[in-house]
């Protein structure tokens, strides 16, 4: 099946620690993201990139960091730099061929600090 | 600040009823979408409607758009208990990028059997 697999679905971090979260497509998307969304709110953008080896910050990029070093693989991590990481995180996906195509989503990581 | 703005923030219905869920947003868009997010989970893409159309379907959903009053609505017919999750919706303003795509806070809808 074509999809987004997002892992852990729960992870933990202590103080100080740096957390990897993942995100794997098999839908052959050249467009990756990053959402945070908090309880009650909507989807703020961490970062995107459109290809390999590229990406742009989003709204909320301070004390987050990405690489994308395939195409189907786009991991994020959050520094201890964040200091408010609680939050259900999002990975999308997009073809970059037409600015009217959607984005398929991930099943969500729930972070929360320990 | 974020573009799209839902409302209600909360709606409860009986099955069978209609649901009806409204979206502004402050700057000229390319696009509005529609999503809908189970709880704890992703969400999934319901339907798209370009700025140069009007009125969108898709099964029993019905899509409109009015660019000169900045909104749009979400129209669910006949409501399943199946149809209970948050809606966002999500605009693309002009010149941007799927990279701009931005997110309102969502309608939480509740249909009881």
């Amino acid at each position: 099946d074509g999809g987004i697999t997002q892992s852990p679905k729960y992870l933990f971090r202590k103080e100080g620690q740096n957390v990897t979260l993942s995100c794997e497509q098999n839908l052959n998307h050249d467009a990756m993201y990053w959402y945070r969304q908090d309880p009650g709110q909507g989807l703020r953008l961490i970062y995107y990139s459109q290809i390999v080896n590229d990406f742009q910050k989003g709204d909320i990029a301070e004390g987050y960091s990405v690489s994308r070093e395939k195409k189907e693989s786009f991991p994020l991590t959050v520094t201890s730099a964040q200091k408010n990481p609680t939050a259900f995180y999002l990975c999308a996906s997009s073809i970059v061929d037409s600015r009217d195509e959607k984005l398929f989503f991930g099943s969500g990581t729930q972070l929360s600090v320990l | 600040s974020q573009q799209g703005e839902e409302d209600p923030q909360a709606l409860s219905i009986q099955e069978g009823e209609n649901a009806t869920m409204n979206c502004s947003y402050k700057t000229s868009i390319n696009n509005l979408q529609w999503y809908r997010q189970n709880s704890g989970r992703g969400l999934v893409h319901l339907i798209l409607i370009r700025s140069n159309e009007r009125e969108k379907h898709s099964g029993r959903l019905r899509v409109t758009l009015d660019t000169s009053k900045k909104s749009s609505s979400l129209l669910i017919t006949a409501s399943r208990a199946a149809d209970t999750a948050s809606y966002f919706c999500a605009t693309l303003h002009l010149g941007g990028s799927q990279g701009n795509l931005i997110f309102g806070k969502g309608t939480k809808l509740s249909v009881k059997p």
